[in-house]
């Protein structure tokens, strides 16, 4: 999982395999979360989002779950290809409402490397 | 990609000049930010706005300004550029103020 500090987590595996990215969140008020996708020299790109009114989200191959009990988040990306290497980083809103416009804390991120 | 461009894309200069950094979108989304991203801080907002003329600081704005005249253009300054800066800066947009979306950023190296 992400944490603070001078050293990303990180996670090899190998082609075809499932990936299962782990992220802890700090704010109990925050009620949207993210995963973005950062490949080397580029900006993050969206992936997906849930609210957290949900549990689970799907989209394309990934597969965020989202547990408010421990303030837990994860990114499931299946069948894993060398084309999802990368960083990823969760990030949370912190509560909407009021004047938070939308603002995001973002976590450390991980490091993904698929091997062919 | 939401139509964000960034400029200019690579950028060296001398502490204690001032600099420029723009942020460009094609979307007219209301929401607008700026991050700085370095290693072992991960992305940090530096200021936001939220519509014309509407700014606000973030976690590390310090030694930044910005300005926001039109809705496609969000301007960052570094009045005086110190070798603290140097870093890499994203901008991002949103149109509903959750899913933002980032531009593909600027590499700023202050000697």
């Amino acid at each position: 999982g992400e944490s603070v500090g001078l050293h990303l987590p990180t996670l090899s595996v190998q082609e075809g395999d499932n990936s299962i990215i782990n992220c802890a969140y700090s704010n109990s008020a925050s009620d949207y979360f993210i995963w973005y996708k950062q490949e080397s020299g580029k900006g993050p790109q969206f992936i997906i989002d849930i609210r957290s009114n949900m549990d689970k989200r799907q989209g394309q191959r990934v597969t965020v779950l989202l547990n408010k009990t421990v303030k837990h988040l994860s990114l499931q990306i299946a069948a894993t290809q060398p084309g999802d290497s990368a960083v990823y980083f969760c990030a949370e809103n912190g509560g909407a409402g009021g004047t938070s416009y939308g603002k995001l804390t973002f976590g450390q991120g991980t490091i993904l490397t698929v091997h062919p | 990609d939401a139509g964000i461009t960034q400029s200019p894309r690579h950028k060296v200069t001398e502490t204690g000049t001032p600099v420029t950094l723009r942020c460009h979108q094609t979307e007219n989304h209301r929401y607008m930010y700026w991050y700085r991203q370095d290693p072992g801080h991960g992305l940090r907002l530096i200021h936001y706005s939220y519509g014309v003329k509407d700014t606000d600081k973030g976690e590390v704005s310090d030694g930044y300004s910005v300005s926001r005249s039109k809705t496609e253009d969000f301007l960052l300054t570094l009045e005086s550029a110190t070798s603290s800066q140097t870093s890499v800066y994203f901008c991002a947009v949103s149109p509903t103020d959750n899913e933002q979306f980032f531009g593909p950023g600027t590499r700023l190296t202050v000697l």
